[in-house]
């Protein structure tokens, strides 16, 4: 059974800080891999999303890599703001049709100013 | 882009009555949907898969005539929290994959929070 593991749990930093937020699966038979934020009380926004053939994704300030044989992929925030605090979700998903996402249990982030 | 759109965001009901949330794909066709339930503090937890025209595939320990899903066409999914209780109280989101769509790519509704009373 996929198994996703997310690292730190919680991670607090002053603002301007590049921080890395890791995430490995036990299955590497993956599809993809999707990066998520969710901010108190509300959905999910995805951010980044990886296909298994991709080694990384880059959208402004965030970066997503995969190492599909490792089973690891990890979130790198650039320049942090107050405003990028959020829980950060990472699911992996699979080829077959009638699959779901699999969620870690998410890193909760809090920026300082 | 494709977009889920779910209904109601928010409901608040009574112990003991039913409570349904839906679950449309507004510019895709969806065969298959997913529900979850996140508690505060936890992650989303897979509830079951919704099939067109068939019945739903429910996770272990999830209580199928307690949460009644009906997939009748192929851009809506609805779920049914029968006789609510407080402990039902969470966030319900859903998700429906766009089978044609670039990378096979699941999206998600807004999310449900249920509170129970």
């Amino acid at each position: 059974k996929q198994e996703v593991t997310q690292i730190p749990a919680a991670l607090s930093v002053p603002e301007g800080e590049n921080l890395v937020l890791n995430c490995s699966f036990t299955d590497s038979a993956i599809y993809n891999l999707q990066w998520f934020r969710q901010d108190p009380g509300k959905g999910l926004t995805s951010l980044l999303l990886i296909q298994s053939s991709q080694r990384e994704q880059t959208s402004g300030r965030l970066n997503a890599s995969l190492d599909k044989s490792s089973g690891r992929s990890t979130l790198y925030i650039a320049a942090s703001q107050p405003g990028d605090s959020a829980t950060y979700l990472c699911a992996v998903g699979f080829n077959q049709a009638g699959t779901a996402l699999i969620f870690g249990k998410g890193t909760t982030l809090s920026v300082s100013s | 882009g494709a977009v889920v759109s779910q209904h109601p965001s928010r409901v608040i009901c009574k112990s003991g009555t039913s409570v349904k949330i839906e679950c449309r794909s507004l510019d895709f066709q969806a065969t298959t949907m997913f529900w979850y339930r996140q508690f505060p503090k936890q992650s989303l937890m897979l509830m079951a898969t919704s099939n067109e025209g068939s019945k739903a595939t429910y996770e272990q320990g999830v209580e199928k005539d307690k949460f009644l899903i009906n997939h009748a066409s192929l851009t809506l999914s609805t779920l049914t929290v029968t006789s609510a209780h407080p402990e039902d109280s969470s966030f319900y989101i859903c998700s429906a994959r766009d089978l044609m769509g670039e990378g096979n790519t699941i999206y998600f509704g807004e999310g449900s929070w249920l509170t129970v009373v």
